[in-house]
């Protein structure tokens, strides 16, 4: 089986832009979790999305989103771009949303904010 | 809210050599527990998980971690040192009720040393 993949892997944006991030699960997976890491704060949880719907959210502001196709498809978008968010940004699938299930990662999309 | 916490950001190893990697948790419910490795630009990869069927637990690449539960620890272990483990280790926790989300430690740096 393929992979979780991520696209772009590397995204270049400026102070104010907005910018969408994309991640294919591993087929038959129907968990997408996104996670921020950074060299200060480390690795933290944004949101997941099971079956098309946000089912838990981290502590990040609303300029944070993301949304989930029929097909588990996931995508994130940052609005306003800000410097701190200058990051790597991580997707992993499972196949359910339980603690359970193995959380598969992709390989990120580096996000530089200048 | 559950958390982890690994000491000591940068190890050094000597190749053959006993790699010691310790993590303690808090959680209020019965906990998941994971290690992931991550090597330079790329995503993390599951070493190995603890789902309570059995407290010493075998992964990929030489590593097992035991679960203690009076000491709220998952050291990893590995009993040789290779080259090829330089990289950084995470362990996590998940295992709320109702989501997946995995809470990460701040990370170790391994340093191998020929």
């Amino acid at each position: 089986k393929a992979g979780v993949t991520q696209t772009p892997r590397y995204l270049i944006k400026t102070r104010g832009q907005q910018v969408t991030l994309s991640c294919s699960p591993i087929s038959g997976h129907r968990s997408v979790s996104w996670y921020q890491q950074t060299p200060g704060q480390g690795l933290q949880f944004l949101f997941e999305y099971f079956s098309e719907t946000q089912r838990n959210k981290g502590n990040f502001p609303g300029r944070f989103s993301g949304r989930q196709f029929s097909n588990s498809r996931s995508e994130m978008n940052v609005s306003t771009l800000e410097l701190g968010d200058s990051a790597l940004y991580l997707c992993a699938s499972s196949l359910a949303s339980s603690a359970s299930y193995e959380q598969y990662f992709g390989p990120g999309t580096r996000l530089t904010v200048t | 809210a559950q958390s982890v916490t690994q000491l000591g950001s940068h190890v050094s190893v000597s190749e053959g050599a006993l790699v010691l990697l310790r993590c303690n948790y808090s959680s209020s419910v019965p906990p998941y527990l994971f290690w992931y490795v991550q090597y330079p630009n790329q995503g993390l990869q599951l070493l190995l998980k603890y789902t309570s069927a059995a407290t010493l637990v075998k992964g990929i690449n030489g590593f097992e971690a035991e679960f203690k539960k009076s000491e709220t620890s998952f050291h990893l272990t590995k009993p040789s040192a290779h080259m090829s483990d330089a990289a950084e280790y995470f362990c996590a926790v998940s295992g709320e009720e109702g989501n997946n989300r995995l809470a990460f430690g701040k990370g170790n740096q391994v340093v191998v040393i020929p």
